[in-house]
């Protein structure tokens, strides 16, 4: 069974400072996807990164950087110069590729980012 | 192009009461599915449809039913409410399996007295 792990329940920050936030998956599968969602305090679910299990590498959009790494099992999500507005919850989350899975996304818990000004 | 819709916001349901969430998008996606949120439980997969006519049990069905008999409309239904679904759920939907993010409405806060 897949599972998502996101050790840091709320993470607080003050503006400007860099930020990771981690996320450790497990699978049994070769072929699987790795997303990032963040929900502001608004409440909705932003897409912001997909990842396949062939891509390793990393990607950088702006300030948000991934590191993804499969010999860990890990996705990691850093902000650099966080910003206020960067404050939101973040989920990682993780689909199989088996057509018997059917698409279903696994999240993990989120982490809680607080940043203060 | 208003995306994925839901329908209500909130709601106060009294145990036992039955409801129904109504979820619809305009995108033509195949793929729809609901959600529950619950505080440190992260999200988790309560019904998905690959298509319309076809529909699967996710993590936590119990207590829900869906249909799903047009590609652009999957409600879920509460049968008898019970304090323990009271959550926030999202709808969301997507053009296929796997590879392809997901969409996710507004949510609906629903409150079980």
């Amino acid at each position: 069974a897949q599972k998502v792990t996101q050790a840091q329940t709320e993470i607080s920050v003050v503006e400007k400072e860099d930020v990771t936030l981690d996320c450790v998956y497990e699978t049994r599968d070769t072929t699987y996807y790795l997303f990032w969602y963040k929900q502001p305090p608004s409440g909705e679910l932003v897409f912001l990164i997909r990842r396949n299990s062939f891509d390793e590498q990393n990607e950088i959009s702006g300030r948000y950087s991934w590191n993804f790494q499969k010999s860990t099992s890990s996705f990691n999500f850093t902000i650099t110069a966080s910003q206020v507005v960067d404050s939101a919850v973040y989920f990682c989350a993780l689909s199989e590729a088996e057509e018997s899975s059917g698409d279903k996304l696994t999240f993990g818990t989120g982490t809680r980012l607080a940043v203060r000004p | 192009n208003a995306g994925v819709t839901q329908t209500p916001k909130f709601q106060v349901l009294k145990t036992g009461q039955s409801m129904t969430l109504q979820c619809a998008q305009d995108m033509n996606h195949e793929y729809m599915s609901w959600y529950r949120q619950d505080p440190g439980m992260g999200l988790r997969l309560i019904h998905y449809s690959v298509g319309a006519g076809i529909t699967d049990q996710g993590e936590v069905p119990n207590g829900y039913n869906v249909s799903r008999s047009t590609t652009e409309d999957f409600p879920l239904r509460l049968l008898s409410a019970a304090p323990s679904q009271t959550s926030v759920y999202f709808c969301a939907s997507s053009v296929g399996q796997g590879y392809h993010e997901q969409y996710f409405g507004p949510g609906t806060r629903l409150t079980v007295t």
